[in-house]
């Protein structure tokens, strides 16, 4: 079946750390790959997605490459800032599926000044 | 072009009593998926309405039922409702193609008591 696993928080940085959060998938075919950010209180914000393998999704400084070969889609960034605590999902659709999206468990981010 | 929103934006129900929430989706988009939030189980894919058809379903029991009318807009009805169906319920919308991108509405808290 399809299913995503990330790596489990809280993840506690200071501002200006390097962040990486670890996602690997198992799926059928090729599904697209995404990240999405969801700040307190509300939905989920699109971060950034990648359609095919070596693709490289980024968008706010956040970075994440689409590797086939070790089913990952690590999401990184350089230098995080306070702004960014938040709960990050990484998730995938399967194409055979429309656009079911099947999502990791959340890693939560915290981000001290 | 205006995001995705959803109504209410929070709900309080009986056990046993029936709900209906609604969700219109960015505008030029045909598709419309449903999700679960809770802290337990994460997020969960419900069902996906495309030019009014339903296209996808989870696994949810048939007192989850949903549907979309010729303008996209899409409503989802919960009936006889449980302890267990208090949740975030996330609505996305996409412009139709299987894998695309979702973007989400703000969703509505459901609070079963």
């Amino acid at each position: 079946g399809n299913s995503v696993t990330q790596m489990e928080g809280p993840v506690t940085l200071s501002e200006e750390a390097f962040l990486t959060i670890n996602c690997t998938y198992t799926a059928t075919g090729y599904p697209s790959l995404f990240w999405y950010v969801q700040y307190p209180g509300e939905g989920l914000q699109l971060l950034l997605k990648a359609t095919k393998a070596d693709d490289k999704g980024s968008n706010k400084g956040f970075e994440a490459t689409y590797r086939k070969e070790t089913t990952s889609f690590h999401l990184e960034k350089g230098s995080v800032q306070v702004s960014d605590s938040a709960v990050y999902f990484c998730a995938l659709s399967p194409m055979e599926y429309g656009n079911k999206l099947v999502f990791g468990a959340g890693t939560i981010l915290r981000v001290k000044s | 072009k205006a995001g995705v929103t959803q109504t209410p934006r929070y709900l309080i129900k009986t056990r046993g009593q029936q709900v209906t929430l609604s969700c219109s989706p960015i505008s030029g988009h045909r598709s419309v998926s449903w999700y679960q939030q809770t802290p337990g189980q994460g997020l969960q894919f419900l069902f996906e309405y495309f030019s009014e058809t339903q296209r996808n379903k989870g696994n949810f029991p048939g007192r989850f039922s949903g549907r979309q009318f010729s303008n996209s807009r899409s409503e989802m009805n919960v009936s006889t409702l449980e302890l267990g169906d208090s949740a975030l319920y996330l609505c996305a919308s996409s412009p139709g193609l299987a894998g695309s991108e979702q973007y989400f509405g703000p969703g509505t808290r459901l609070t079963v008591t």
